[in-house]
C-alpha cells in the first residue's frame, strides 16, 4: 500500500470560519509533508514532521496551524483564512528523510470565500 | 536560481506518437532524481526514482535516464495515449530535508 488519503477532495470556506484538512498514511513513514500548490505552479514546502515532530516551519502564517496526532496522521487547521489561500494543499509522506520516495496525496482544492 | 530546470515548458503531441521531457538539475550533493507525473487539480504520482548508480529506468510505456556526469535527466514517453496528457515534474533532494521541484513540463496529447 503506496497510498496518502487526504480528506476533503474540496473544500469551500469562508473567511471566518474554522476546518481541517486531514492526511493519512499506513507505510509505517516517520516523515510527512504539507505543501501548498497554485495553478501552474510547483508545490511549496510549508510544513515537516519527522517522528511526529515538527521540524520545518516556512514561515507560514499562523492562520495555519499543523498538528501530527500519531505517526500516521497529519492535521491542517484553518482559520481566518483569506482568499489568495485558495489553492491545492498536498500531503506528503516519505520513510524518514526526503532523500527517501515520497509519496503525495491526492490533494484538497481549497477555495476561501 | 532553481536547481531543476525542465524542457520544453509544453508540448503538444500526437496520440501514439513518443516524446522526450528534459530535466537539468543542479542540486549538490546528488542523492536520487525524480519523476512525478501531475493530472491537473490531483497529487503527483511518482514515475520513477533513479540513484547515482542508475542511468536508465522504466515504469510501463516511461523511460527515465540519467547522466550523472552532465546532470540531465530524461523522461521518454513511448506510444503516447490521451491520459499521457499531464505535468511531469522533475524533482531532487537539495538539502535541508527539502525537495527542489521544477516547473514542470506540461503535455498535451491529441487523437
Amino acid at each position: 500500500d503506496t497510498e496518502v488519503t487526504q480528506t476533503p477532495k474540496h473544500l469551500v470556506m469562508g473567511m471566518t470560519n474554522k476546518k481541517s484538512l486531514k492526511c493519512e498514511q499506513h507505510m509505517g513513514h516517520r516523515a510527512m509533508y504539507w505543501y501548498k500548490q497554485k495553478a501552474k505552479k510547483p508545490p511549496e514546502l510549508m510544513f515537516v514532521y519527522s517522528y511526529e515532530k515538527l521540524s520545518i516551519n516556512e514561515s507560514v502564517p499562523s492562520r495555519f496551524s499543523p498538528e501530527c496526532p500519531n505517526s500516521s496522521l497529519l492535521n491542517l487547521h484553518l482559520h481566518a483564512l483569506q482568499p489568495e489561500d485558495s489553492a491545492l494543499y498536498l500531503c506528503a509522506s516519505s520513510q524518514d528523510r526526503v532523500d527517501t520516495e515520497a509519496f503525495f496525496g491526492q490533494g484538497t482544492r481549497l477555495t476561501v470565500v | 536560481k532553481n536547481q531543476v530546470e525542465q524542457s520544453p515548458q509544453s508540448l503538444i503531441i500526437l496520440e501514439g506518437k513518443n516524446c522526450t521531457l528534459q530535466c537539468n538539475y543542479t542540486v549538490s550533493p546528488f542523492s536520487n532524481l525524480r519523476w512525478y507525473k501531475q493530472d491537473t487539480g490531483r497529487g503527483p504520482v511518482s514515475l520513477t526514482i533513479m540513484t547515482f548508480s542508475e542511468n536508465t529506468k522504466s515504469n510501463g510505456r516511461y523511460t527515465a535516464t540519467l547522466d550523472a556526469d552532465t546532470k540531465q535527466s530524461s523522461l521518454h514517453i513511448t506510444a503516447s495515449q490521451l491520459s499521457d496528457s499531464a505535468s511531469y515534474i522533475c524533482v531532487g533532494p537539495r538539502g535541508n530535508n527539502r525537495l527542489a521541484f521544477g516547473k514542470g513540463n506540461q503535455v498535451v496529447v491529441i487523437p
